[in-house]
């Protein structure tokens, strides 16, 4: 049963990168098999998917958060990152790690979660 | 690209059935049978509930179970019980290997 852990500053200045690490447990995160992703949650509010990936393949992007949006992979220590620029107070909210089996397609495997705030 | 539309919130009285309802377009709901349904209880991580537009992963209760129309997809809970109570979301693929969620429906147990 593969385990998520979401790691990175709590509170980030508005204009800066917001960087954020997903540490796997119990599955390789080179498996061809799975995607790997990042959601968010704004507070009071609904789910937003921001992108993943899957091992050697392509990186796919909300198209909202495209320009300001990184998702890249670390095979030696079993993580995945999200990078987010040039951040408001509008990109404050939970973020969430998350994969899928290509068989199944729905998020099954998620991180708690960290709560991200932008403020000066 | 917005949200799929899901209504606020819904109530029932535990043992009985209510329908969430997610609203989209042909190009997320309607065009592609990759609709899937999350339980999330207050500040904890959403669960997987309902894939693949009906199916249900490993664990899961047959109480819940989804089905889609058109542009429309469902999720139903049958004998309400009082652990159901929680917020919901629907999520669709939306073309070009991006998915999009609902805006999330609060489910009161009476």
């Amino acid at each position: 049963q593969r385990q998520l852990q979401e790691s990175g500053p709590g509170l980030v200045k508005p204009s800066e990168t917001l960087s954020l690490t997903c540490t796997v447990s119990g599955g390789p995160v080179n498996s061809t098999s799975h995607y790997w992703g990042w959601i968010r949650q704004p507070p009071g509010k609904g789910l937003e998917w921001i992108g993943d990936f899957y091992y050697r393949g392509s990186v796919f992007y909300n198209v909202f958060l495209r320009s300001r949006s990184t998702i890249s992979v670390d095979t030696s220590k079993n993580q995945f990152s999200l990078k987010l620029t040039s951040v408001t107070a509008a990109d404050t909210a939970v973020y969430y790690c998350a994969s899928y089996h290509h068989d199944v397609s729905g998020f099954d495997s998620w991180g708690q979660g960290i709560r991200v705030t932008v403020s000066s | 690209q917005s949200a799929l539309t899901q209504p606020a919130s819904v109530s029932g009285s535990p043992g009985q059935s209510i329908t969430i309802s997610c609203t989209g377009t042909s190009s997320d709901v309607g065009g592609y049978n990759l609709v899937s349904w999350y339980q999330q209880h207050p500040g904890k991580a959403p669960k997987l509930i309902i894939y693949e537009v009906s199916q249900r992963p490993s664990g899961v209760s047959n109480r819940f179970s989804g089905s889609k129309s058109g542009n429309t997809a469902s999720l139903t809970i049958s004998g309400l019980q009082a652990e159901d109570e929680a917020d919901y979301f629907c999520c669709s693929h939306a073309g070009s290997s991006t998915w999009i969620f609902g805006d999330g429906t609060n489910l009161t147990v009476l």
